[in-house]
């Protein structure tokens, strides 16, 4: 069974940083690509960044661009965000979600809340 | 960017109910559009990839079609746990999500 569990959430103030970690079972990592996507309270949801199965390539929404980096361990089969700059519009529900093939996201985590506030 | 445009924003329907959700595309995605539900305090679920494939384990009352700009998630007799949101999205380009069709009972 699939499964992928979000950990790292939590309250921190405009401009500190975070880093979220996903852990991922029941399928081989390293054979995907893999995603994180938001969700503001009571909105839509956001692509934020994906990551190729070696960690070679790298793609980001403009909003996050140098401010957050995405990155992988395979030999863990864990996937992390390094959020940095952070703003109080990334407060989010945050999921690391499969990515089946180009932004096709066939799983997804629970979610763990990121709060940006002073 | 591609912006997708859900109608209507709310659907209120009865059990056994045909549901008919719509997605526009601001420019052409092709086929490349998904179809996700979303249940309060969970994940969202992919219902249909490339605007008419169901993914794993999806029931056949769900069906998706479309193409171009303009796509449909049909619902054809609504049962009791389909009242959540829908989300379409797109990976045509960098990927975009609407802002969501909230299905509640009627």
């Amino acid at each position: 069974e699939v499964q992928l569990v979000e950990s790292g959430g939590g309250l921190v103030q405009p401009g500190g940083s975070l880093r979220l970690s996903c852990a991922a079972s029941g399928f081989t990592f390293s054979s995907y690509w893999m995603s994180w996507v938001r969700q503001a309270p009571g909105k839509g949801l956001e692509w934020v960044a994906n990551i190729k199965q070696d960690g070679s390539e790298k793609y980001y929404v403009d909003s996050v661009k140098g401010r957050f980096t995405i990155s992988r361990d395979n030999a863990k089969n864990s996937l992390y965000l390094q959020m940095n700059s952070l703003r109080a519009e990334d407060t989010a529900v945050y999921y690391c979600a499969r990515d089946l093939r180009s932004w096709l996201f066939d799983y997804w985590g629970q979610g763990t809340l990121v709060t940006v506030s002073s | 960017e591609i912006v997708l445009t859900q109608s209507p924003a709310t659907l209120s329907l009865s059990p056994g109910e045909r549901a008919t959700l719509s997605c526009r595309a601001s420019q052409s995605v092709s086929s490349y559009l998904a179809w996700y539900q979303q249940k309060p305090g969970q994940a969202p679920r992919l219902l249909i990839y490339d605007a008419s494939n169901r993914a794993t384990g999806i029931p056949a009352r769900f069906s998706g079609s479309g193409s171009g700009t303009d796509f449909t998630l049909t619902i054809s007799s609504l049962e009791p746990e389909d009242f959540a949101v829908y989300y379409c999205q797109q990976r045509s380009n960098w990927p975009t999500f609407g802002q969501g069709t909230k299905l509640e009972i009627k």
